[in-house]
């Protein structure tokens, strides 16, 4: 059962214009959400986060939403550059069974030149 | 400052041979979990604990054992390998609702 979702696979953007990635969960209980990018062969590293307090983080290029409301999650990369191109993971954390992590499947984002 | 070290990078098992997959973090983080993923797909939790001697179950756990006597180590065992444990398997470590840290993986293919 999938807490987590990310509904697109791929996503492709010009370089220059933003990248938006979704991300939507289930369990209303979760406290902590995280955006990790992940390179071939690499280990995931963290991106941005947002606690469930808030709805908006900032961090450089990076802009974190949070809509409690609709459950839903969202990253804004502006402007995308060729070295964003990787695999996104959103994840969410229930600290209250241990801190555990709920990852997405993933985006895999194109930045084209 | 090494962060998350995971041993080793690749591995090739037998079907029905064990192995020991192991994590090593140096900045003394409570939390620490083991995940695996497989290809399209997410990172699912196999084990995870929240400090020495304590350990609980995720997502996946069947065919797999964790300990965690010291809180910079956090081993995973497989037991009787089999085809459908050929995964990248990340280990992770965190202190309460911060992000966690990730080793490079371990790339395990049995045949």
């Amino acid at each position: 059962d999938q807490q987590v979702k990310q509904n697109s696979p791929s996503l492709s953007v010009q370089e220059g214009r933003i990248s938006i990635l979704n991300c939507d969960y289930t369990n209303s209980m979760f406290d902590y959400f995280l955006w990790y990018k992940k390179y071939p062969a690499e280990g995931p590293t963290f991106l941005i986060s947002i606690s469930s307090i808030k709805d908006k983080n900032e961090d450089g290029r990076f802009t974190v939403f949070l809509n409690k409301s609709a459950k839903h999650l969202s990253l804004h990369i502006v402007p995308s550059q060729p070295g964003d191109s990787a695999v996104y993971f959103c994840a969410a954390i229930l600290t209250n069974t241990g801190n555990q992590f709920y990852f997405g499947t993933g985006t895999s984002l194109t930045v084209i030149p | 400052n090494a962060g998350v070290t995971q041993t080793p990078k690749f591995r090739i098992l037998k079907i029905g041979q064990s192995m020991t997959l192991q994590c090593a973090q140096d900045m003394n983080h409570n939390y620490m979990y083991w995940y695996r993923q497989d290809p399209g797909m997410g990172l699912k939790l196999i084990y995870y604990s929240v400090g020495a001697g304590i350990t609980d179950k995720g997502e996946v756990p069947n065919g797999y054992n964790v300990s965690r006597s010291t809180t910079e180590d956090f081993p995973l065992r497989l037991e009787l390998a089999a085809p459908s444990q050929t995964s990248v398997y990340f280990c992770a470590s965190s202190a309460v609702n911060t992000e966690a840290f990730f080793g490079q993986g371990t790339r395990l293919t049995v045949v």
